[in-house]
């Protein structure tokens, strides 16, 4: 079975300045989805960037972009240019390419943005 | 605007009702959907996944009678939590990829906070 790691439980950034948040997994497929979703305090899922496993280069959404290190199995988020809009729980998924497309969940790591 | 409706987003009942939740994709047809747990400040905990016209398949340690599912249409997917207890006491959210193709991104209701009394 996945699982998926995200060894940061806190984080706290500057704003305006740049916060990596970091997510590692393990699989023995090939090919898959990962995603970095956002919670803020409504609890509503936002999803805030997604790579596909067969792709070598990283994906970027304006602010966000990921390293995606496919044999080390990690799959980090940058957030540049932080705003306070940005603070909330991210939660960095995993999810097979073919099969079911259930969403396996790291726990999650609180980004606190201070002014 | 929203693409995935959970309803409803708020109930506190009382020790041993029946408690129906529902999730509805409102553009699109979702022949599956998935229910996930989440206690707070935790992660989300998938529990069953939900299919149009069949049974739900259930991930381990999930009492099947206790939270049933049913799929009856491909807009709709309820969770019916069974002579709820206040353990039972969660955030519920549904969850329903869009479209045919697998690299669709899963679209989320805005959840279900259930207290149990």
């Amino acid at each position: 079975a996945q699982t998926v790691t995200q060894s940061q439980p806190e984080m706290s950034v500057q704003e305006a300045e740049t916060v990596t948040l970091s997510c590692t997994y393990d699989t023995s497929e090939s090919d898959y989805y990962l995603f970095w979703y956002k919670q803020p305090p409504s609890r509503q899922m936002i999803l805030v960037i997604r790579q596909e496993a067969y792709k070598q280069q990283n994906a970027t959404e304006n602010r966000f972009s990921v390293n995606f290190q496919k044999a080390a199995k990690s799959f980090s988020l940058k957030i540049s240019d932080s705003q306070l809009g940005d603070a909330a729980m991210y939660f960095c998924a995993y999810r097979s390419q073919g099969g079911s497309e259930k969403l396996v969940f790291g726990k999650g790591t609180k980004l606190t943005v201070n002014p | 605007g929203a693409v995935v409706s959970q309803h409803p987003s708020w109930v506190i009942c009382k020790s041993g009702t029946s408690v129906k939740i529902e999730c509805r994709s409102l553009d699109f047809q979702a022949t599956t959907m998935f229910w996930y747990r989440q206690f707070p400040k935790q992660s989300l905990m998938l529990m069953a996944t939900s299919n149009e016209g069949s049974k739900a398949t259930y991930e381990q340690g999930v009492e099947k009678d206790k939270f049933l599912i049913n799929h009856a249409s491909l807009t709709l997917s309820t969770l019916t939590v069974t002579s709820a207890h206040p353990e039972d006491s969660s955030f519920y959210i549904c969850s329903a990829p869009r479209g045919y193709y697998s690299n669709q991104p899963q679209h989320f209701g805005d959840g279900t906070r259930l207290s149990i009394l």
